[in-house]
């Protein structure tokens, strides 16, 4: 079985930390992703990784970085966290179309 | 207008019932995910399909490339099937997904 690990489920950060979302995936799957998931949008892309240390933006990119060092590892960082990146994190990576998602990582930035 | 529509948006059956859930979209495609959530947040595949239909036990997913239009189909629902349901279609230019909002489904026993 597929295995995508998130480094936590649960995070509470204060505003202006610089934050890391760690993903890791088992199965030597080229792409990975970050995503977003609040209440009334769904599933928003915030960047995507289609090789080691490529990467490309997603639809909401602008205060996350990423970085993809190793091919099974893929962190977003949030650079100075704000109130309104308080959200659900979700990590996957895909294999001919199928998306396999980590657990989520519910972030509160007080 | 999001590029993939859900309907309905909310959905209560009782145990047994057949359940319907649409999605429309208005991009070209290469294939369309269906994905279940359940509380908690993991989200796993259900299906990905180009044409056609597939099924796998109690699941069915249809697909109309000219009208861009899928449908999910439950039969004899479970209260275990209560979860969030959520269409995804990965455009022609690559293996990105855009998302519907999702279709919260409560079985009741």
């Amino acid at each position: 079985d597929v295995k995508v690990t998130q480094s936590s489920r649960y995070l509470v950060k204060r505003t202006g930390e610089k934050v890391f979302l760690e993903c890791v995936q088992d199965m030597d799957h080229e792409n990975m992703f970050w995503y977003r998931q609040d209440p009334g949008l769904g599933l928003r892309l915030i960047y995507f990784s289609y090789d080691v240390k490529m990467k490309e933006k997603g639809d909401i990119p602008e205060g996350y970085s990423v970085s993809r060092e190793k091919k099974e590892r893929f962190s977003l960082i949030l650079e100075s966290a704000s109130t309104n990146q308080t959200s659900m994190y979700l990590c996957a990576s895909s294999f001919w179309g199928t998306q396999y998602f980590g657990p989520g990582t519910r972030l509160t930035v007080l | 207008k999001n590029e993939v529509e859900q309907s309905p948006q909310n959905l209560t059956a009782q145990e047994g019932e057949f359940i319907t859930i649409n999605c429309s979209y208005s991009v070209g495609i290469s294939a369309l995910h269906w994905l279940q959530q359940h509380p908690g947040g993991g989200i796993v595949s259900l299906f990905m399909l180009s044409s056609g239909k597939k099924k796998h036990g109690r699941l069915i997913a249809t697909i109309n490339i000219q009208e861009k239009h899928s449908s999910l189909h439950i039969t004899a629902s479970h209260p275990r099937d209560s979860a969030v349901y959520i269409c995804a279609v990965q455009e022609t230019s690559g293996s990105r997904l855009t998302f519907g909002e999702g279709t919260q489904l409560t079985v009741n026993p």
